[in-house]
C-alpha cells in the first residue's frame, strides 16, 4: 500500500527565505512519480513539480526544487525566495502504476504562512 | 487555469437527495480521475476513467457512481446525500497517452454542503 506522510501542518517563513517543506513516503513499487500540488484560499489544485522514481537528477521549476533522497524515501519541497503569494496548503502526492492506475495518493499537507 | 472545467462550483443541497457533478477534460486528454476533498478524510481518490471506460476504483462509496461519456467528459453521481458528504469534489485530467510521468490537472472543484 502506499503512503505519503507530511509532517508538519503548519509552516511560517520570513518573506524572502527559502523554506523546506517534509515529505516522506512508502511504496513497494520501484516505479513511482511524485509530486507537490499548491492549494490557495481559493480552493484549486495547482501543480507544482514533479520526481520521477528513475531520474537521476532533482527536479526544478523556477524558485520550486525537489530534494529526492531516494534511500530515505523523502521528497521535500524547497521554495526559494518566499513570497506573500507562496501563502497556502501544500501537498505532497504519490502516483504508482499497478495495474495501469494513475490515481494520486496525497499527504495531509502542509500550511505555509509567509510573513512580510 | 488548467483547462478543467466543473460545474457547478458551489451545490447546497438536503440529505437524502441526489447530486450530479459536471467535468470537462483538459483538450485532448482521455483520462479523468475524481477526488474528494474533506476536513476529515483529506484528499482521496475516488474513481478514474480513461476513454470511456472505468481504470481504477478508489474509496468510492456505493450510493456514488461515475461515468464518461463518448466526448469526454464525465459526471460524478452522488445519491442519498448524507451530512458527511459535503466535502470539496475535484476532478482532474492527464494527457492522452496513458503514461505514468505526465501530471494530472485539476479543476476548480465543487463545493458540496449538505444540511
Amino acid at each position: 500500500a502506499q503512503k505519503i506522510t507530511q509532517t508538519q501542518p503548519g509552516m511560517f517563513v520570513q518573506e524572502k527565505e527559502a523554506v523546506t517543506l517534509d515529505c516522506t513516503y512508502d511504496t513497494s513499487d520501484p516505479s513511482y512519480g511524485l509530486f507537490w500540488y499548491k492549494q490557495p484560499s481559493s480552493g484549486e489544485m495547482i501543480f507544482l513539480i514533479y520526481q520521477g522514481s528513475y531520474d537521476q537528477q532533482n527536479a526544478t521549476e523556477g524558485r520550486y526544487s525537489l530534494n529526492f533522497q531516494k534511500a530515505r524515501k523523502s521528497a521535500n519541497l524547497v521554495i526559494s525566495a518566499s513570497q506573500l503569494g507562496d501563502s497556502a496548503m501544500y501537498f505532497c502526492a504519490m502516483r504508482d502504476y499497478k495495474g495501469g492506475a494513475n490515481n494520486l495518493f496525497f499527504g495531509t499537507g502542509t500550511r505555509l504562512t509567509v510573513i512580510p | 487555469d488548467s483547462g478543467v472545467t466543473q460545474t457547478p462550483k458551489h451545490l447546497i443541497t438536503a440529505t437524502g437527495q441526489r447530486v450530479t457533478l459536471r467535468c470537462s477534460p483538459r483538450s485532448g486528454d482521455l483520462s479523468v480521475y475524481w477526488y474528494q476533498q474533506s476536513l476529515d478524510q483529506g484528499l482521496q481518490f475516488l474513481i478514474q476513467y480513461y476513454n470511456g471506460e472505468e481504470r481504477a476504483k478508489g474509496n468510492i462509496l456505493e450510493r456514488f457512481s461515475a461515468q464518461q461519456f463518448p466526448d469526454l467528459h464525465s459526471e460524478l453521481n452522488l445519491s442519498s446525500l448524507e451530512l458527511g458528504d459535503s466535502a470539496l469534489y475535484f476532478c482532474a485530467s492527464s494527457v492522452s497517452e496513458d503514461r505514468p510521468t505526465y501530471e494530472q490537472y485539476f479543476g476548480p472543484g465543487t463545493r458540496l454542503t449538505v444540511t
